[in-house]
């Protein structure tokens, strides 16, 4: 497995609550993902990054921020959670050479 | 917008070659064709890659037509650990992003 590591794994929260995931990484990865998975829509990304303090957004970028002050952590926010944020959350990393990206196993988020 | 369309979902018989479709028409020039599965719940696994030409690797073939709008993936020999969801993305080169559609659910019977 490539070097990434999501926390938390599993999370519920109560709507309107801030939450926090951070994606780590120790392979020293220019490019890190952040994507949401959900059933019927397959992973549909949310915000990236393409360096240090370097960050865009996907396509659901709504209702999220992101955050990366060092290569080897980034943070996605949610600043007042909702239940249509109830989702997989997937990192992944990548170099820009046109190699794969690594993927995380996931955060379980549950929003009630 | 995931620029790529794949059947729902295909059966295939374990031991027999699995070919999987995809349309990406409007794939340009400079962008890559990536196969992707992912089983059960677990994160997406890359299988292959290409450009225009085929490529073989030691889980798949990746088969381009020549006017680059189509690709399959060939499993070679199925397994049972083979059934997983598998995705075809365009590889936009602005901003290395990797878009995914809803994949095709393959699954391998007995």
């Amino acid at each position: 497995d490539a070097g990434i590591t999501q926390s938390p794994r599993h999370k519920v929260t109560e709507t309107g609550t801030p939450v926090t995931l951070r994606c780590h990484q120790t392979e020293n990865h220019r490019y890190m993902y952040w994507y949401r998975q959900d059933p019927g829509h397959g992973l549909r990304l949310i915000h990236y990054s393409y360096g240090v303090k370097d960050t865009d957004k996907g396509e659901v970028s709504d209702g999220y921020s992101v955050s990366r002050s060092k290569t080897e952590d980034f943070l996605l926010t949610l600043e007042s959670a909702t239940s249509s944020q109830t989702s997989v959350y997937f990192c992944a990393i990548s170099m820009p050479d046109g190699t794969e990206a690594f993927f995380g196993q996931g955060t379980r988020l549950t929003v009630v | 917008d995931a620029k790529t369309t794949q059947p729902p979902s295909m059966d295939c018989a374990e031991g027999r070659a699995a070919n999987l479709p995809c349309n990406h028409s409007t794939i340009s020039g400079n962008e890559y064709v990536y196969w992707y599965r992912q089983i059960h719940s677990q994160g997406p696994q890359y299988i292959i890659h290409g450009l225009k030409n085929n490529e073989t690797n030691e889980m798949a073939s990746l088969i381009i037509t020549e006017d680059r709008k189509s690709s399959t993936l060939i499993l070679p020999h199925a397994t049972l650990r083979d059934t997983a969801v598998y995705y075809c993305i365009v590889r936009v080169l602005a901003g290395n992003q990797f878009y995914f559609g809803t994949g095709t659910s393959l699954t391998v019977i007995p």
